[in-house]
């Protein structure tokens, strides 16, 4: 079946400006991550949905980041007032059904990224 | 707080050695672990995954990987490399019981294979 997508693959952008990033989930997966891949610095896990509520948004380094996830497919990253330090990889991983709290984890689909680079 | 050590940033292995990449992690109880593997270009792929039972897990492209308790540690084996091992690797901590279910990551092993 279909994986984890992304769009665009490629973003460039100039500083300042707004950026939206898109993800798609695997078919019924409630649970949806995004991390960002810096170079050099791993990857930085930056919010996770279950369903359409994002009971973890620890991981956003700013207010310029946001993310929603409508009719709990879809999820949009958007970044706003780009800066150079904002370049990165950004990806989104999506996995099944899971009861937070309740002891469980299950395995993330990563899809292939976004490449953001902020001139 | 949970973290994850890769203390080898770079790898290089000739094709057919074998090879062991190091992972430690920090948790307080018995942790969720993965390996998964980027190669350029491509997502995370998971390798192999630990959640329970026999210490020594087998994983795909026949990697395995086992969990000492006492060291804690994860350390990703396989016997004889081929050159298309050739990738990043990340080992990764999830946590248990909590709101979350992020991953932590370690910052990465870039394998390279010589022929």
């Amino acid at each position: 079946g279909a994986g984890v997508s992304q769009s665009p693959s490629n973003k460039v952008t100039e500083k300042g400006k707004d950026v939206e990033l898109r993800c798609d989930p695997i078919s019924g997966h409630t649970a949806l991550y995004w991390y960002r891949q810096s170079l050099g610095q791993g990857l930085e896990f930056l919010i996770y949905f279950q369903g359409n509520s994002a009971p973890d948004k620890s991981g956003l380094p700013s207010d310029r980041f946001s993310a929603e996830r409508t009719g709990g497919s879809v999820s949009t990253l958007t970044i706003q007032r780009t800066q150079q330090e904002d370049s990165a990889v950004y990806l989104c991983a999506s996995s099944p059904q899971i009861s937070p709290g309740q002891g469980m984890i299950n395995e993330q689909f990563f899809g292939p990224g976004t490449r953001l680079t902020v001139l | 707080a949970q973290s994850v050590t890769q203390p080898d940033i770079h790898i290089t292995v000739s094709e057919g050695a074998s090879l062991e990449l190091r992972c430690n992690y920090s948790y307080g109880a018995t942790p969720y672990l993965f390996w998964y593997v980027q190669s350029p270009g491509q997502g995370l792929q998971l390798l192999l995954k630990y959640f329970s039972g026999d210490t020594l897990v087998q994983g795909i492209k026949g990697f395995e990987a086992e969990f000492k308790r006492s060291q804690s540690s994860f350390n990703l084996r396989k016997p004889s490399v081929h050159w298309s091992d050739a990738a990043e690797y990340f080992c990764a901590v999830g946590a248990r019981g909590g709101a979350t279910n992020k991953l932590i990551f370690g910052t990465g092993t870039l394998l390279a294979v010589q022929p």
